[in-house]
């Protein structure tokens, strides 16, 4: 069975720019979640989409937006970027409620 | 809100020495708990979690963590270090009521010294 899979893996945007990242979860997993990863802040929560609902969100600005689709297929948008965006951005999977989650190989973003 | 705090950035050992890394939560019930493990460019695996039951929790690799409600901590452990050991490690809890808002830990390092 495939893994998740996040497109792209690598990024270069400038300040004042949007973009939007991709994850194809596992076949069967309805539940998609989405991280943050920078050295100086480590791993922080975005938010969480269950069968096309965002369920959980985490403390970050409303420049950072996901949806889902019918497919369980997600996205996350930020728009104008800021130097402070750039980061790994990761999307986990699972079944949904209490199982485990399994996490993609990240899209890295560059904002200059 | 929740936190979880894990001890040392960086810890080295040996190759066939006793992998010890801590974790410490602060929650107001007992949480979800989890450790993952990142090598380098790559996404994060899950080592083992313990959600209810044995607070003794076995996991892949050889790793396993005990949960310690009355110390709030969850500390992994490996008997014998591996070369192939040395990553980033994180320690993570979420509620029973978000159980995928996921908090993580800072991650420490594990260097193994052949």
């Amino acid at each position: 069975k495939a893994g998740v899979t996040q497109t792209p893996r690598y990024l270069i945007k400038t300040r004042g720019q949007q973009v939007t990242l991709s994850c194809s979860p596992i076949s069967g997993h309805r539940s998609v979640s989405w991280y943050q990863q920078t050295p100086g802040q480590g791993l922080q929560f975005l938010f969480e989409y269950f069968s096309e609902t965002q369920r959980n969100k985490g403390n970050f600005p409303g420049r950072f937006s996901g949806r889902q689709f019918s497919n369980s297929r997600s996205e996350m948008n930020v728009s104008t970027l800021e130097l402070g965006d750039s980061a790994l951005y990761l999307c986990a999977s699972s079944l949904g409620y209490g199982e485990t989650q399994y996490f993609g190989p990240g899209t890295r973003l560059l904002v200059l | 809100a929740q936190s979880v705090t894990q001890l040392g950035s960086h810890v080295s050992v040996s190759e066939g020495a006793l992998v010890l890394l801590r974790c410490n939560y602060s929650s107001s019930v007992p949480p979800y708990l989890f450790w993952y493990v990142q090598y380098p460019n790559q996404g994060l695996q899950l080592l083992l979690k313990y959600t209810t039951g044995a607070t003794l929790v076995k996991g892949i690799n050889g790793f396993e963590a005990e949960f310690k409600k009355s110390e709030t901590s969850f500390h992994l452990t490996k008997p014998s270090a591996h070369m192939s050991d040395a990553a980033e490690y994180f320690c993570a809890v979420s509620d029973k009521t978000s159980y995928d808002k996921v908090i993580f830990g800072p991650g420490t390092s594990l260097s193994v010294i052949p």
